[in-house]
């Protein structure tokens, strides 16, 4: 069974504090690997997409890399406003439906 | 990316009432995903809508109780049917950006229901 697990569940940093967040997957072939930002009584807003292991993106103080089983998001020097849900979700070969991880909450104190 | 409009954004029913929420994109999209998050949890896929098919449900939602309408390439209606208190969720229009089966998806900004 196709499955996306993120862990951890929660992560309190300090302001300034870099820390990893992990998405790891289990599927029959992997089409795409994206991960999303969402806050409070939002939807999700997409940050990456990763199609490739050894791939990364970067977008501020934001990267992702990917690799044959899991994939991470780096945060470095993190800021209060980056306190969000980030989602992990990959789409299977083959298919067209994109499957959610639980997501990891991110809370950053000033 | 395209942007997508999503209402009611709330609503709070009776329990065994009906509902439908309305999904307008402001660009055609092929395919639109309807999913419903629960309180504190992720996100879990409902069904695709195809314009000109019918829906294609997930495992554990059947179209009498969450029917679909897809009429064109930028519209969509979910109906939550004969709701309970376990309906209480909120519910997710999203629309996958470009012309073909892979890529991101972009999401409207829900509608939470509470069932009383």
């Amino acid at each position: 069974e196709d499955q996306v697990t993120q862990s951890p569940e929660a992560l309190r940093l300090q302001e300034g504090e870099s820390s990893s967040l992990n998405c790891s997957y289990t599927v029959s072939g992997l089409r795409g690997l994206f991960w999303y930002r969402q806050d409070p009584g939002k939807g999700p807003e997409f940050l990456f997409t990763l199609y490739s292991a050894g791939e990364e993106k970067e977008k501020e103080r934001l990267k992702a890399t990917l690799t044959k089983k899991e994939s991470f998001l780096h945060i470095t020097a993190p800021k209060p406003e980056d306190s969000a849900t980030y989602l992990c979700a990959v789409q299977v070969a083959g298919g067209f439906k994109t499957i959610f991880g639980a997501g990891t909450r991110l809370f950053v104190k000033a | 990316s395209a942007v997508i409009s999503q209402k009611p954004s709330r609503d709070i029913c009776q329990r065994g009432t009906s509902l439908t929420i309305q999904c307008q994109v402001d660009s055609q999209v092929t395919m639109m995903f309807w999913y419903r998050q629960q309180p504190g949890q992720s996100l879990t896929l409902i069904a695709t809508a195809n314009q000109g098919s019918e829906a294609t449900y997930e495992s554990g939602f059947v179209i009498d109780k969450f029917p679909i309408s897809r009429p064109n390439l930028t519209f969509s209606t979910l109906t939550v049917s004969n709701m309970s208190p376990e309906d209480s969720s909120i519910y997710l229009c999203s629309g996958r950006s470009g012309t073909g089966n892979t890529g991101e998806l972009f999401f409207g900004e829900g509608s939470r229901l509470t069932v009383l």
